[in-house]
Order: C-alpha cells, then sequence, then structure tokens
C-alpha cells in the first residue's frame, strides 16, 4: 500500500534559519512521483515541486532545495534562511505514474506546520 | 480568472440545509476532484473526474453528490450534513494521463455544520 509519512508536527524556527521538513513514503510501485504542496492560511494548497522516481538529482529552487533519496524512501525539503512569508503547513504527497486515461491519485503526508518567527 | 477558484470561500449550514459548491478551473484541465480536509487528518479524496466521467468515489456517504457538467466546473451538492462534515473542502484539477500530472488547487470553501 501507499503512504506517506510526515513524521514533524510543528515546526518552529527563528527567521534567517534553515530548516528541513522530512517525508518518508512507502510505494510497492517501481514508477511513481513524489511532490511537496504548500498550504500557506488562506488555505490554498500551492504546488512547489514534482520530482519522478527515475530522476534522483537533487533540485534547488532560490532558497528552496530538495533531497531525494530513494534508498531511504525519503523526499526531504529544506528552506534555507527562513522567512515569516514561509509559514505555513507544507504536504509531502506521492502519485503512481499515470497511464492512458488513468487518474493521478494523491496519497498525502499529514503535513507539517512551519512557524518562521520574526 | 486564473487557475482553480471555488465558491463560496465560507458557509454555515443547518443539518436540513441544502447547499452547493462550487469549482472552476481556468487551466485545460481535463480531470477535476473533490477532498476533504479534517482538522490533524490527512486530505481524503472523495471523488474524481475525468472527461467528466466519474472514475472515483472512495466510500463517501450519499449526503455527498458531485456533478461535473463539463470539464471546468465541478459541484458538490451538499444535504443533511452532520455536523462532522465541518471541514475545509478543495477543488483541484489537473491534466490526466500525461507526464505533467500535477494537481492545481483552489482555496477551499470553509464548511460549518450546525
Amino acid at each position: 500500500a501507499q503512504k506517506v509519512t510526515q513524521a514533524q508536527t510543528e515546526i518552529s524556527v527563528v527567521e534567517k534559519e534553515d530548516v528541513t521538513l522530512d517525508c518518508v513514503y512507502e510505494t510497492r510501485d517501481t514508477t511513481y512521483y513524489l511532490f511537496w504542496y504548500k498550504q500557506p492560511p488562506s488555505g490554498e494548497l500551492v504546488f512547489l515541486i514534482r520530482r519522478n522516481s527515475f530522476d534522483e538529482q537533487n533540485e534547488i529552487s532560490g532558497r528552496y532545495s530538495w533531497n531525494f533519496q530513494k534508498s531511504t524512501s525519503s523526499f526531504n525539503f529544506t528552506i534555507t534562511a527562513s522567512q515569516v512569508v514561509d509559514s505555513a503547513v507544507y504536504f509531502c504527497a506521492l502519485s503512481e505514474a499515470p497511464e492512458v486515461r488513468a487518474t493521478n491519485k494523491l496519497i498525502f503526508g499529514t503535513g507539517t506546520l512551519l512557524a518562521v518567527q520574526p | 480568472e486564473t487557475g482553480v477558484t471555488q465558491t463560496p470561500r465560507h458557509l454555515v449550514m443547518g443539518m436540513t440545509n441544502k447547499k452547493s459548491l462550487k469549482c472552476e478551473q481556468h487551466l485545460g484541465h481535463n480531470a477535476m476532484y473533490w477532498y476533504k480536509q479534517s482538522a490533524k487528518k490527512p486530505l481524503e479524496l472523495m471523488f474524481v473526474y475525468s472527461l467528466e466521467e466519474r472514475v472515483e468515489n472512495n466510500s463517501v456517504p450519499s449526503r455527498f453528490s458531485p456533478e461535473c457538467p463539463n470539464s471546468s466546473h465541478l459541484f458538490l451538492h451538499l444535504h443533511t450534513l452532520q455536523p462532522e462534515d465541518s471541514a475545509l473542502y478543495l477543488c483541484a484539477s489537473s491534466q490526466d494521463g500525461t507526464r505533467d500530472n500535477e494537481q492545481f488547487f483552489g482555496p477551499g470553501t470553509r464548511l460549518t455544520v450546525l
């Protein structure tokens, strides 16, 4: 069965600190996708990144970086020099690779609430 | 209009009321989703439509009734709800059957059932 675990329910940091959000997944599929979404207080889930299971290269986008390790089934997310605007709930999610006419069911973790204090 | 929109943003209803949530996507996608987000629980997938055909119904009580008249619009009709149905209801869309399969979400409707 597919499952996503975000063991950190809440994290509090002070502005400019680096913070890493952990994500561990389980799947029997050999082809799958991993995602991170951000949910600010406004409620809307904002897509941050998609990574497929064949691409283990780490990715950096500005202050955000992602570390995908298939050996440990982890897809961790690091925010460098955190800012107050980074305060949100962050969700990691897993999806099987789509087939023709298949739907892209996302399995979400329970989310990590990040509070960045000024 | 951009992305995925949802109306209303907030809704308070009694258990005997009938109401509908509306979702509209402006991304040209062919699949739409309803999720329920309750406090301290993972997002729960409720319904999925692909090419206007319902392809997923995750054992959702019949007091929730979805409708997808076209690929841009999705409704969730509510009747005789229970207080435990109070939650944030999120709509999402995606391009089914392609590698660009990320789902884009609307801002949600915060539903309170009294």
